[in-house]
């Protein structure tokens, strides 16, 4: 059962331009949500998170939104940059102990000159 | 500074070899331990977590084991690799304790199982 969702395996926008990602979630325990960004043989790198108890948090350019009643939290990029070209990954956490972050299947961003 | 180290980069083994991927923390004490895989074309499954020596579970019944040693080492080990072990193989840590935090990783190890 995948709790976390990313739809989306691919987005490409032009540069300069805004970029949306998507994530969906099942589960109503998930209470900390992130979003981190990996480029190809690297680990993942944390981006930026959002508490349930709010629903917009910023950092530069970049913004996360979360809609606790549709289960859905959305990463916006303005303006996007070609530098911001990798996979970002959704994840959540919530529910059990050790902190552990259960993953979306990531969405690939192609920023286009 | 925290640093989180993972060896080897890179491994091809054949089916039927073991395997150890290690993993050491610096810089922090007491830490959570993951590792995560990502398998082609897949998002990252967390595979073992630990909240200290001795102290690990698993989330996925599998072909693999973990190990933590020592508080800061956390060791990913197979007796006999499948095929479908190949991936990515991610090692992370946190601030242990209750709530929620971020998760830092290693630059991760890629296995190939031939």
């Amino acid at each position: 059962d995948q709790q976390v969702k990313q739809n989306s395996p691919s987005l490409s926008v032009q540069e300069g331009r805004i970029s949306i990602l998507n994530c969906d979630y099942t589960n109503s325990m998930f209470d900390y949500f992130l979003w981190y960004k990996k480029y190809p043989a690297e680990g993942p790198t944390f981006l930026i998170s959002i508490s349930s108890i709010k629903d917009k948090n910023e950092d530069g350019r970049f913004t996360v939104f979360l809609n606790k009643s549709a289960k859905h939290l959305s990463l916006h990029i303005v303006p996007s940059q070609p530098g911001d070209s990798a996979v970002y990954f959704c994840a959540a956490s919530g529910t059990g102990g050790g902190n552990k972050l259960t993953f979306g299947t990531g969405t690939q961003l192609k920023v286009e000159l | 500074s925290q640093t989180i180290h993972q060896w080897p980069a890179t491994l091809v083994q054949p089916v039927g070899s073991p395997l150890s991927l290690e993993c050491t923390v610096e810089g922090t004490s007491n830490p959570n331990l993951y590792w995560y895989r990502q398998a082609a074309g897949r998002g990252l499954q967390l595979l073992f977590y630990s909240i200290g020596i001795d102290q690990i579970s698993s989330e996925v019944p599998q072909n693999l084991s973990a190990s933590r040693p020592q508080d800061r080492q956390f060791i990913l080990s197979s007796k006999k690799l499948l095929l479908s072990d190949s991936g990515f193989y991610l090692c992370a840590w946190s601030v242990r304790g209750h709530g929620a935090n971020v998760l830092t990783f290693g630059a991760g190890s890629r296995l190939t199982v031939l």
